[in-house]
């Protein structure tokens, strides 16, 4: 079945603790992205990736970093969280650019008290 | 960079049809695209609109789209309950590298 994978699907942690978020495609897609919904403020663009060892800054990188080094994996790394950081995040792939249809993971909500 | 705005809900009874609208910025954009989000999922694309046309059937579903006014909406027909959810709009930028999404329209279907 295809899918996009996000692991874990909840984490509540403290400031200052580095994570790690997982994201899997098993498509062979190109294109990987990591967006963060807000209430409001619908889904906003942290980091994507056009292909291997190509990552690129979206429209809220500040905060995150990101590795493409095998074209299934795009992991989100955060490496001092803080609270503004709370937020919901979807991993996403596409077969060569976000213009094609982009397939969503089921979500990791994440809370930084 | 792109701007997409869309109101955030909107009520309809089931059986009526619904119109949800989006505005966007740059018109440099190629491509347009309604996403929809259900209860505790991720985004799934619904339709999505070339610049170059006016609009797009796909059976319930009928994208407008006015390039002057940077206006795109997108209407249900004869709207059922299982079409409640968020419905998000989504322009690509010029370099086909980034979709900016619009803040999401919650669309609630009365029985």
């Amino acid at each position: 079945e295809a899918q996009v994978t996000q692991n874990p699907r909840y984490l509540i942690t403290v400031t200052g603790k580095k994570l790690t978020v997982t994201c899997s495609q098993n498509m062979n897609h190109e294109y990987m992205s990591w967006y963060r919904q807000d209430p409001g403020l619908g889904l906003r663009q942290i980091y994507y990736s056009m292909n291997v060892e190509v990552t690129d800054k979206g429209d809220v990188p500040e905060g995150y970093k990101v590795s493409r080094k095998e074209k299934r994996n795009f992991p989100l790394i955060l490496e001092s969280p803080s609270p503004n950081q709370t937020s919901l995040y979807f991993c996403a792939s596409s077969a060569l650019a976000p213009g094609y249809e982009q397939y969503f993971g089921p979500g990791t909500r994440l809370t930084v008290t | 960079g792109e701007d997409v705005e869309q109101s955030l809900f909107l009520s309809v009874r089931e059986g009526d049809s619904s119109v949800i609208n989006c505005t966007y910025t740059d018109s440099s954009s190629t491509y347009l695209y309604w996403y929809k989000q259900e209860p505790g999922a991720g985004l799934q694309l619904l339709t999505y609109i070339f610049s170059n046309m006016d609009m797009k059937q796909d059976q319930r579903l009928t994208v407008l789209l006015n390039k002057k006014d940077k206006h795109l909406s997108l209407r249900i027909a004869d709207t059922q309950t299982g079409d409640s959810a968020i419905y998000f709009c989504a322009a690509i930028n010029n370099a086909g590298n980034m979709l900016t999404f619009g803040g999401g329209t919650r669309l609630m279907v009365k029985p």
